[in-house]
């Protein structure tokens, strides 16, 4: 099975953009990238995903290596709701039916 | 937009006893996933519903195992309770069994086993 792998933690300061990286290097040509996010005690909360081309939306932007072996969530300007455990995930079919992938989280914590 | 509810919130179970936990997916989604995370780790998937069948699993054992509802109504089994089966349980649902599908989780179950 593909897997992905994250920094265990980042930090950044409050308003400044923060990228968090994701390798997949096992990746399939079909999996899907997402990324979610899971505050305390809250269940993981979808952020972006894509699948080749980059990606934006009113939360984060996706950037999807050529080689779609990495990804890089980018959070514009982070404020202090923003800190959390994000998750690189890989969803597709296989052989073997549905699968979801999730790495072990990046702990982002965000300085006033 | 979530929509989706788990119940109960917490459980207590001792070892070699079985539980059921319930998901209540947003109207009008068909697919429904179900994960185990364990403190301090990211969620292990455990299988996918779709229209009431299997289509998808983890590398759970079948003690593990799951029903799914036209009412867009859950369950996930386990039977035999392990100690290292207390986790935190979560639900997710989504329209579509595809890969570029958002999926909207519940709050989850937290289960200890004693």
């Amino acid at each position: 099975d593909a897997k992905t792998t994250q920094p265990n933690s980042m930090e950044s300061n409050e308003e400044e953009p923060v990228h968090l990286p994701c390798n997949h290097s096992t990746i399939s040509g079909t999996d899907y990238i997402h990324w979610y996010r899971q505050l305390p005690s809250q269940g993981p909360e979808y952020v972006i995903h894509g699948l080749t081309s980059n990606v934006n939306n009113r939360m984060a932007s996706l950037a999807i290596a050529e080689d779609r072996k990495s990804s890089t969530l980018i959070l514009h300007r982070a404020t202090l709701r923003d800190a959390a455990v994000y998750y690189c995930i890989l969803r597709d079919v296989d052989t073997g039916g549905f699968k979801t992938i999730f790495g072990a989280g990046t702990r982002l914590f965000v300085k006033a | 937009e979530t929509g989706v509810t788990q119940s109960p919130t917490h459980l207590i179970k001792t070892r070699g006893q079985q539980v059921t936990l319930r998901c209540s997916s947003q109207s009008g989604h068909n697919t429904v996933s179900w994960y185990q995370q364990a403190l301090g780790q990211g969620p292990q998937f455990i299988f996918q519903y779709y229209r009431e069948e299997e289509n998808g699993r983890g590398n759970f054992p079948p003690r593990f195992s799951g029903l799914q509802f036209p009412n867009y109504s859950s369950e996930l089994n386990v039977n035999a309770l392990e100690l290292d089966d207390s986790a935190l349980y979560l639900c997710a649902s989504s329209s579509l069994p595809w890969g570029g599908e958002t999926q909207y989780f519940g709050p989850g179950t937290r289960l200890l086993v004693l």
